[in-house]
């Protein structure tokens, strides 16, 4: 059972977008910032975003991500204009202060049909 | 340019010990606010954490795992090495080293882990616990 709650899956048509969710409580995401991650079948994982929605040199701007206040205790990952080569597996991920560790949430399986 | 390289077992028996080694180049495990760690996969299943080890020594061992795992580190090779004692099937999983960045506080002057993310991964190393 992952500290942070995501959706198992989900899917959207190619050049549409989607939100993947990641819930967590006032110890991790309400008190720190979250990253994303993208990882491929069979490949190791990807820093997707960071410091909520901050992106890595090459990670293009049709990823972007959100929280909806200072205090909240979830983050969102939009991606738009689909493609088919975003098919992958999605983790957000945060620190938490009481636990003193780092925190994954358990994947979001994401389908480009 | 930054990589990392996990090495170590593909297989291991049940009760037996796990040791793997991350091998890292294009940073120093002695810079600050920079930190080596290992997650793990296991099949079918989600990302989790299992250690870290920072810049000035000091560790962080998730709770689901503390009484098992240890990581040390040896920066005159630059590299970070995992134990995992009682391995037993549960444990089979694809282990990855990762590079984890901390966040400089101006208010405080510390280097913290609230804005803490993992820039560099491995490729990973399936290891798998069976008899």
């Amino acid at each position: 059972q992952s500290v942070l709650t995501q959706p198992p899956s989900m899917s959207a048509a190619p050049g549409q977008k989607v939100t993947i969710s990641c819930s967590g409580n006032a110890s991790n995401i309400g008190t720190n910032y979250v990253s994303w991650y993208q990882q491929f079948p069979e490949t190791a994982p990807k820093l997707l975003l960071y410091d909520i929605n901050k992106r890595p040199s090459g990670i293009p701007d049709r990823f972007s991500g959100s929280k909806s206040g200072a205090s909240a205790t979830s983050a969102t990952l939009d991606i738009t204009g689909l493609q088919t080569g975003d098919e992958a597996d999605y983790y957000c991920a945060s620190w938490d202060s009481s636990l003193d560790g780092v925190v994954f949430g358990g994947g979001t399986r994401l389908t480009v049909l | 340019q930054i990589t990392l390289k996990e090495s170590g077992p593909a297989l291991v028996k049940p009760t037996q010990t796990l040791t793997l080694t991350c091998t890292f180049s294009g940073f120093s495990l002695t810079s600050r606010g920079v930190g080596v760690g290992w997650i793990r996969r296991p099949p079918g299943k989600a990302l989790e954490w299992l250690a870290i080890i920072y810049w000035d020594g000091d560790k962080r061992y998730s709770p689901s795992f503390k009484p098992r795992v240890t990581a040390v580190k040896d920066t005159s090779r630059d590299e970070v090495v995992l134990t995992m004692t009682e391995m037993g099937p549960v444990d089979t999983a694809t282990y990855y080293c990762a590079r984890w960045r901390q966040y400089f506080d101006l208010m405080s002057g510390n280097y913290t882990n609230k804005e803490g993310r993992w820039d560099y991964w491995g490729q990973g190393i399936l290891v798998t616990a069976s008899s």
